[in-house]
């Protein structure tokens, strides 16, 4: 086990709809990181937050918007959801510093139909 | 716009055989390359990776074989075994940053 834990595991939601993922990162890593990955494909960096604050992102819609809190636990909210939306969502913690390894969760199923 | 192509798509391999897989990229910025493995229903482990200054790194049976020129990395995995059924990215990032761009992965079956 990672010590990266995602809730839910697996959701159902309707076009149109907002929802609210997340993610509890590793004892000790200030570092989090959303990727998408749809089925068959490799994730998708969505963002990725540094002690509370976006430190990068990827070529994903305002819709997606996410939030770390000041124990390092982070959420994905995607508002609008639309059928393409429908994949795994995973999160990623890390300590920040160059040659650390990054620690996936198991991912939070999502389906909207 | 693939920033990191992965080939094959799938592979079987008999046990005991070696599996390799492929990997390119384009952007020479990138100098930090993991290879991830992942089981259904789990999410990405980090396998074995390497950086730029090296051709090569061995983990167990697990080998990284890295051409910068050629802008390619490979896994090879000796003596594969029945357990090492997964599907295997390749990935690449700037500084380990945590902001990966992935291959599409590679889905491994290996037979008794």
């Amino acid at each position: 086990e990672t010590g990266v834990t995602q809730s839910p595991t697996h959701l159902i939601k309707t076009r149109g709809q907002q929802v609210t993922l997340r993610c509890s990162s590793q004892s000790g890593h200030n570092t989090v990181s959303w990727y998408q990955q749809a089925l068959g494909q490799g994730p998708q960096f969505i963002f990725q937050y540094y002690r509370e604050e976006e430190n990068g992102r990827g070529n994903f819609p305002p819709r997606f918007s996410g939030l770390q809190f000041p124990n390092y636990s982070s959420e994905l909210n995607v508002n609008a959801l639309e059928l393409d939306d429908s994949a795994l969502y995973l999160c990623a913690s890390s300590s920040g510093s160059v040659n650390t390894e990054a620690f996936f969760g198991q991912g939070t199923r999502l389906t909207v139909v | 716009q693939q920033q990191v192509k992965q080939s094959p798509q799938s592979l079987i391999v008999q046990k005991g055989g070696i599996s390799i897989i492929n990997c390119a990229y384009e952007n020479t910025a990138f100098d930090y390359f993991p290879w991830y493995q992942q089981f259904p229903g789990k999410g990405p482990a980090l396998l074995i990776a390497i950086r730029p200054d090296v051709s090569e790194k061995k983990e167990g049976r697990f080998t990284i074989s890295f051409n910068k020129s050629a802008k390619q990395f490979s896994l090879h995995i000796m003596d594969s075994q029945p357990g090492d059924s997964a599907t295997y990215f390749c990935a690449a990032s700037i500084n380990t940053g945590n902001q990966f761009y992935f291959g599409t992965g590679t889905s491994l079956t290996v037979i008794p």
